[in-house]
């Protein structure tokens, strides 16, 4: 059984278009994150939702927007897609925020031409 | 907020070598600290964690050492085999409301058969 899971894994696509990922987790977490890992491997914090509230909004340029349905999904949706936005972006869970192990996806690799 | 600095970035050991990687943290508040495996085309993956009240933990090969006075902790991998060949990752945190976790650049090892 997948813990969590994000889709799709690989996205290709065009400067200007508007794309989501999508990620579950079946562990009972309560905590969800995105993450983005850039091609260099530096794996920086986008966002943090925890019970559904956003508890964690680092730097992040307004083109992207997290949304948590429920406690056991967290997507994230992207606006006019740039270059600068491939990556490899990983989607985590944890017990709760803080000091509890994080559970990361497979993540889906984005790659904007 | 909290800056860690993880060192060396890339290191190649002999099988059966020992490989260790440092970490420096700076905020004295931080009492959480876990490493991560990240294989490739995988996410990253706990493989050991110590907290601010013990000095030392082990688990079989790998074992992570803190520092609390000098903010240093370090990985070490012994009997290093062909499938420790990962990016490994240190990460500091502390408990108590809405924290991230922030992970050091991450250190590429290659262990040569």
């Amino acid at each position: 059984d997948t813990a969590v899971s994000q889709t799709p894994k690989y996205l290709v696509t065009q400067m200007g278009n508007d794309k989501s990922i999508k990620c579950e987790q079946n562990l009972g977490h309560d905590t969800m994150y995105w993450y983005k890992q850039d091609s260099k491997k530096f794996l920086k914090i986008m966002f943090s939702y925890n019970n559904k509230e956003l508890i964690i909004n680092e730097t992040v340029p307004n083109r992207f927007s997290p949304k948590s349905p429920d406690k056991a999904h967290l997507n994230l949706h992207i606006n006019s897609l740039e270059l600068g936005d491939s990556a490899v972006y990983f989607c985590a869970s944890s017990q709760a925020n803080g000091d509890y192990e994080q559970y990361f996806g497979p993540g889906t690799r984005l790659t904007v031409t | 907020g909290e800056n860690v600095e993880q060192h060396p970035s890339t290191l190649s050991v002999q099988e059966g070598d020992s490989a260790v990687i440092k970490c420096t943290y700076s905020d004295s508040a931080s009492n959480y600290f876990p490493w991560y495996k990240q294989e490739l085309g995988k996410g990253p993956q706990l493989i050991i964690d110590i907290r601010s009240n013990v000095g030392e933990k082990k688990d079989q090969r790998i074992a992570v050492t803190l520092n609390k006075t000098a903010k240093h902790f370090s990985l070490h991998i012994t009997e290093t085999q062909p499938e420790d060949s990962a990016v490994y990752f240190c990460a500091a945190t502390f408990s108590g409301g809405y924290q991230k976790v922030t992970f050091g650049i991450g250190t590429k090892l290659q262990v040569i058969p």
